[in-house]
């Protein structure tokens, strides 16, 4: 079946570190990937994609690693910020559909 | 702002009553997208269209009536709706549902409650 989930619920990381946030996929047929960030109140914003013969993209502080043998997603982001506490979801697309995880808080302390 | 406005941003409403949900987006994009988010679920896809007609209903029950007069503007109507169905109603669209490099613009949401 179709399915997109998140190891973790919740990713707690101090200003300045690194963030991994990641995602299990089961299709093997989807072609593309998308990372959301969704803000307290806000819909969800794109902040980066990839396509399924790419296995690695970079944005500004944000990369995404394709792992197709193991049906993986993660997005990494570099120095994290305040502002980037939100909760993130991976999305994939098959056809026309856009399939989405539950999603990952990512909480960022001083 | 992503080009998608919904209105209303929150909505309360018993469960006898009718209303409407207004989506509008000024990106010149042919498909458009009602999804539900619940807490601590996936976002739920109920509704696509594409060039205006209806490619999609994802066995969403019928008290959820879609409504899309053009290409910019898409409406959920809603009737005799359960306390289960409170929840972030977000529209969204895209350039078009079929091709890869389509990402979906959302809106803000509706954060709807049924009492």
């Amino acid at each position: 079946g179709e399915s997109v989930g998140l190891h973790l619920p919740t990713l707690s990381v101090q200003e300045g570190d690194n963030s991994i946030i990641n995602c299990a996929y089961s299709n093997s047929a989807s072609d593309y990937f998308i990372w959301y960030k969704q803000e307290s109140g806000k819909g969800p914003q794109f902040i980066i994609d990839i396509r399924s013969n790419m296995d690695k993209r970079q944005g500004q502080r944000v990369t995404v690693l394709l792992n197709k043998t193991v049906k993986h997603l993660s997005l990494q982001i570099a120095a994290t910020q305040p502002g980037d506490s939100a909760v993130y979801f991976c999305a994939e697309k098959n056809t026309d559909k856009l399939i989405f995880g539950t999603g990952t808080r990512l909480q960022v302390f001083p | 702002e992503t080009g998608v406005t919904q209105t209303p941003r929150h909505l309360v409403m018993g469960m006898t009553n009718k209303k409407s949900l207004k989506c509008e987006q000024h990106l010149g994009h042919n498909a458009m997208y009602w999804y539900k988010q619940s807490a601590k679920k996936p976002l739920e896809l109920m509704f696509v269209y594409n060039f205006k007609e209806q490619t999609e209903n994802n066995s969403v029950p019928s008290r959820f009536s879609p409504e899309c007069p053009n290409s910019s503007h898409l409406f959920l109507h809603l009737h005799t709706l359960q306390p289960e169905d409170s929840a972030l109603y977000l529209c969204a669209s895209s350039q078009d549902p079929w091709g890869v490099d389509t990402e979906a613009f959302f809106g803000q949401g509706t954060r709807l409650t049924v009492v």
